[in-house]
């Protein structure tokens, strides 16, 4: 059964502090990992890594994809109160057309 | 451009009671889903669709049935509600172009779902 797992599952820090955010994943046909963003509402598209393209980069919020380790890090530095949310990794097989979500890690940050 | 939008927003059920939750699209997109999330749990993928007349179940389809008569509506029902559906509903939409290409999912705000 395919299954996407993210740690830890909630964390709180403090402004300016750096956090690094796990996902792990064990599916058939692997195509590609996504992370998205949820606030109060939808999630929102962050990055997608896929075998062409395994590190993103978007001012301070990065990722990396491990094809060896079936694994992929969100890491935000300098962290904001803004960035308090749900971050969610998601997992897309060839063949099907279907993602297969982790639970989630719930990242709260303090001024 | 709405993208993707969801319909009601908050809703309050009786056991028993019956509703639909219509999704809208926009975007042309030929693949549909609904979800569930509840704490804890992240994203369960309930039914989806591959396009205009076709539906598949997902992960935890009991309970709920979907239908998809045009491209941009999905629409998922629930005959009987029960508490356990207590639940927030999303709907997301993507396009596969080809076998290479990937892209993301686009979510509506969610439905929020209390059955008494």
């Amino acid at each position: 059964e395919d299954k996407v797992v993210q740690s830890p599952l909630s964390l709180v820090v403090h402004e300016g502090d750096t956090v690094t955010l796990n996902c792990s994943y064990e599916v058939t046909n692997f195509r590609s990992l996504l992370w998205y963003k949820q606030e109060k509402k939808a999630p929102t598209f962050l990055f997608m890594l896929t075998s062409s393209g395994i590190e993103k980069k978007s001012g301070r919020l990065s990722s990396i994809l491990d094809k060896k380790e079936l694994s992929s890090i969100l890491n935000i530095t300098a962290t904001q109160t803004g960035d308090s949310a749900i971050y969610l990794c998601a997992v897309s097989t060839s063949g099907t057309y279907k993602y297969i979500f982790g639970t989630g890690t719930r990242l709260k940050v303090l001024a | 451009n709405a993208g993707v939008t969801q319909t009601p927003k908050f809703r309050v059920l009786k056991t028993g009671q019956s509703m639909t939750l219509l999704c809208a699209q926009d975007m042309n997109h030929e693949y549909m889903y609904w979800y569930r999330q509840d704490p804890g749990m992240g994203l369960r993928l309930i039914h989806y669709s591959v396009g205009e007349g076709t539906t598949a179940k997902g992960e935890v389809p009991d309970g709920y049935n979907v239908s998809r008569l045009k491209k941009q509506n999905f629409l998922l029902g629930l005959e009987s509600a029960a508490p356990s559906q207590t639940s927030v509903y999303f709907c997301a939409s993507t396009t596969w172009r080809d076998r290479a290409s990937n892209q993301p999912q686009h979510f509506g705000d969610g439905t929020r779902l209390s059955i008494l």
